[in-house]
């Protein structure tokens, strides 16, 4: 069975600080994974996706993501927040066709 | 850039009422997607469409209907609106692959049910 687990629905940090945002997965195939940000009343944009090969994938905005098939993880960073990073995040996860498993969303906050 | 446009971004809506939320895509994606978005309980998708007139329940689509009589536009009905509809609607389309698929989101249609 497919599924998407996301640790931490809320996650605060400081202007500046690193940003994690924790993606466990399942999956019985091999994976395609993404993350999309969604700000305030918008729809989600793709922040960016692992399909196959390099596993440390790097996005826009200055967030990357590795993905650890021995862990089943494809957590989210950025070295150092800005205020502008404030937003929903999802992790994603697809098989080939139209399935795709969502998380249940990290609300990051960032502190001045 | 993939453009998906939800018309509608704010709605309300009494009890009863019959409601159209329009999607309409303009690069040519043979699927089209519709979520529901509520809060801790992430994306659900109601319906997807892979071709003109067809279409697939997803994992709620019980008080929804679709139609999609041409490529670019995929439309959400829902038949007699209920309070528990209140929510964030979300429209997607995507390229049919063999890989992985990406999926290009609208910006969303609120609707409040009265």
């Amino acid at each position: 069975a497919q599924s998407v687990t996301q640790l931490g629905s809320h996650v605060s940090v400081s202007e500046g600080a690193l940003v994690l945002l924790r993606c466990n997965y399942s999956s019985s195939v091999p994976p395609y994974l993404f993350w999309y940000v969604q700000y305030p009343n918008q729809g989600l944009q793709l922040l960016l996706k692992y399909t196959t090969g390099a596993t440390l994938v790097k996005g826009i905005n200055g967030f990357e993501a590795e993905f650890k098939k021995s862990e089943t993880s494809f957590h989210l960073t950025k070295p150092s927040a800005h205020m502008s990073d404030a937003a929903e995040y999802f992790c994603v996860l697809s098989n080939t066709g139209n399935q795709f498993y969502f998380g249940t969303g990290t609300s990051l906050t960032v502190i001045p | 850039d993939v453009k998906v446009t939800q018309s509608s971004r704010y709605l309300v809506k009494r009890t009863g009422e019959k409601v159209f939320l329009e999607c309409v895509q303009d690069m040519d994606h043979e699927n089209m997607f519709w979520y529901r978005q509520d809060p801790g309980l992430g994306l659900r998708l109601i319906y997807f469409s892979y071709d003109v007139k067809m279409k697939e329940k997803g994992d709620i689509p019980e008080g929804y209907s679709v139609s999609r009589e041409k490529k670019e536009r995929f439309s959400l009905i829902l038949e007699s609106a209920s309070t528990n509809q209140t929510s964030m609607y979300l429209c997607a389309s995507s390229l049919p692959s063999s890989g992985a698929n990406v999926l290009t989101f609208g910006a969303g249609s609120r609707l409040t049910v009265l």
